[in-house]
C-alpha cells in the first residue's frame, strides 16, 4: 500500500517568514495530492491540493508543488502570520480508484510574532 | 450547505465496554469515510462505504469494530469490546463521488478516551 513520509515534525518560523513542509510517497501510481490543516481540537480542512498532471499550484500566500519523478511533494506558505499556526498534513491518493488516503504523520507549524 | 455532523462529540469509557459513534454526511455525498486519529499523527482509513457498500476495509479490525451505512446516507461505527490503544479521536469524512480527484470533507470527530 501507500506510504507518505512527512517532514518536519516541527518548524517554527517567525511571523513573516516563509514556511516550507515536505512529503514524500511510495507509489508511483498515485495522482492526487491534498494539504490539509488542522487547528487544536478542530476537523482537518482542505487548504489546498494537486493532481499529477500539474507541477506547481498556488492559492494566495499559499503553493503547492509535485516532482513525479523524485515522487515528493512539498508545501510553501510565504508571509506566515500567528494564524497560520496549526498542524498540516500532506496526504496522497492511492491507485485503488476508490479516492483513498493516506495521510503523513504531520507537521505543527508555529508562527511567532 | 452543512457539513459532516457527528455524534457524540466526546465520549469516556472504561475499557471492554461498547461504544458507537454516529456520522450524517453532507447531503448527496455518495462516498463515506471512518477515520480514526491517535493523538500525535495523522488519519489512518478504517472503513470506506460507497453508498451502502463497503469499498475498503483492509485496516478495521474487524474482531472488535464494526460500522454499517444501511441505507447509504449515515453511519455507525462500533467499537466492542474497546481496550487502551483505542483512545483517539475518529473522524468522518464524505466525498461527492469516489473519483480519485474528489475532496473530502471531515467533521469534526468524536474524541473517545478508554480507562
Amino acid at each position: 500500500g501507500e506510504n507518505v513520509e512527512q517532514h518536519p515534525s516541527t518548524l517554527s518560523v517567525q511571523e513573516g517568514d516563509s514556511a516550507v513542509i515536505k512529503c514524500t510517497y511510495s507509489d508511483s501510481a498515485s495522482n492526487y495530492f491534498p494539504w490539509y490543516k488542522q487547528e487544536l481540537g478542530k476537523r482537518p480542512q482542505l487548504i489546498i491540493d494537486i493532481r499529477s498532471n500539474v507541477g506547481e499550484k498556488k492559492d494566495q500566500r499559499i503553493a503547492v508543488t509535485l516532482n513525479k519523478t523524485a515522487k515528493h511533494f512539498s508545501l510553501h506558505i510565504t508571509e506566515t502570520q500567528p494564524e497560520d499556526s496549526a498542524v498540516y498534513f500532506c496526504a496522497a491518493s492511492s491507485s485503488s480508484g476508490y479516492s483513498t488516503l493516506t495521510f503523513g504523520k504531520g507537521t505543527m507549524l508555529l508562527v511567532s510574532p | 450547505e452543512a457539513g459532516v455532523a457527528q455524534s457524540p462529540r466526546y465520549k469516556i469509557i472504561e475499557k471492554r465496554q461498547s461504544v458507537a459513534f454516529w456520522c450524517n454526511p453532507i447531503s448527496g455525498h455518495a462516498t463515506l469515510y471512518w477515520y480514526q486519529q491517535i493523538l500525535g499523527q495523522g488519519p489512518k482509513l478504517l472503513i470506506q462505504f460507497q453508498n451502502n457498500g463497503v469499498v475498503d476495509d483492509s485496516q478495521l479490525p474487524k474482531d472488535r469494530f464494526s460500522a454499517e451505512r444501511l441505507k447509504g446516507v449515515d453511519s455507525t461505527l462500533k467499537i466492542q469490546p474497546a481496550k487502551l490503544e483505542d483512545s483517539a479521536v475518529y473522524l468522518c469524512a464524505s466525498s461527492l463521488a469516489p473519483r480519485l480527484v474528489d475532496t473530502q470533507y471531515f467533521g469534526p470527530g468524536t474524541r473517545l478516551t478508554v480507562l
